[in-house]
């Protein structure tokens, strides 16, 4: 089992539309949580951190339960320019690797 | 900004021969730096973690002998290919640890294709 699992993807949606990601992880020795956005043949660029009680930037709003050990993204109003891979990162304590999940694909149609 | 320069952002190179990759922080002294793979539709894999003076720390299943890396200096981490196969085909990327305290930059990656 993989440590970071994450929704399979593809999600096609329609511009203006919601869609929300979700995001599993098994070491519950995690202590920090991100999102990620990577654009195709690029390096990742960090979209958030997630905090505990849950924080928002815009329309985006990312969600951690440490109980369940899940993470979530949820984006408001998509734009086209939304459409890329998200992943789901964990890291295990301060200046630790980085777990990536495998990512999810959103494309995101006029 | 911290800027992280990886070098070159794509390479296509005959089967055995070996690539080096580059990366560079241009204006900070990185102590730490990792390097991924990707291959395509999956997830970033840590190949290994590199600390300058001292030898890499390699992932479970990822060979050493194969995949050379050097952290000779503060600024430049070096990612070698030997004897290079299609397999090797892939996205190559380094991660660049300022400090603690500070946060994580990523080079721009670098596609190689084997052939």
């Amino acid at each position: 089992r993989k440590e970071v699992e994450q929704d399979p993807g593809p999600f096609n949606v329609p511009e203006g539309a919601t869609v929300a990601f979700n995001c599993t992880y098994s070491n519950s020795a995690s202590q920090s949580f991100f999102w990620y956005r990577q654009d195709c043949r690029k390096e990742p660029k960090l979209l958030m951190s997630v905090y505990s009680s849950g924080n928002e930037d815009g329309r985006f709003t990312a969600q951690l339960n440490r109980a369940s050990q899940y993470i979530s993204l949820l984006i408001r109003d998509s734009k086209l320019s939304d459409s890329a891979t998200y992943l789901c990162v964990v890291r295990h304590n301060q200046g630790g690797k980085l777990i990536f999940g495998q990512g999810t694909e959103l494309s995101v149609k006029p | 900004g911290a800027v992280v320069s990886q070098h070159p952002s794509w390479v296509i190179c005959k089967s055995g021969t070996s690539v080096k990759i580059e990366c560079r922080s241009l204006d900070f002294q990185a102590t730490t730096m990792f390097w991924y793979r990707q291959f395509p539709k999956q997830s970033l894999m840590l190949m290994a973690t590199s600390n300058e003076g001292s030898k890499a720390t390699y992932e479970q299943g990822v060979e050493k002998d194969k995949f050379l890396i050097n952290h000779a200096s503060l600024t430049l981490s070096t990612l070698t290919v030997t004897s290079a196969h299609p397999e090797d085909s892939s996205f190559y990327i380094c991660r660049v640890l300022q400090g603690e305290g500070y946060g994580y930059t990523f080079g721009s990656g670098t596609r190689l294709t084997v052939v």
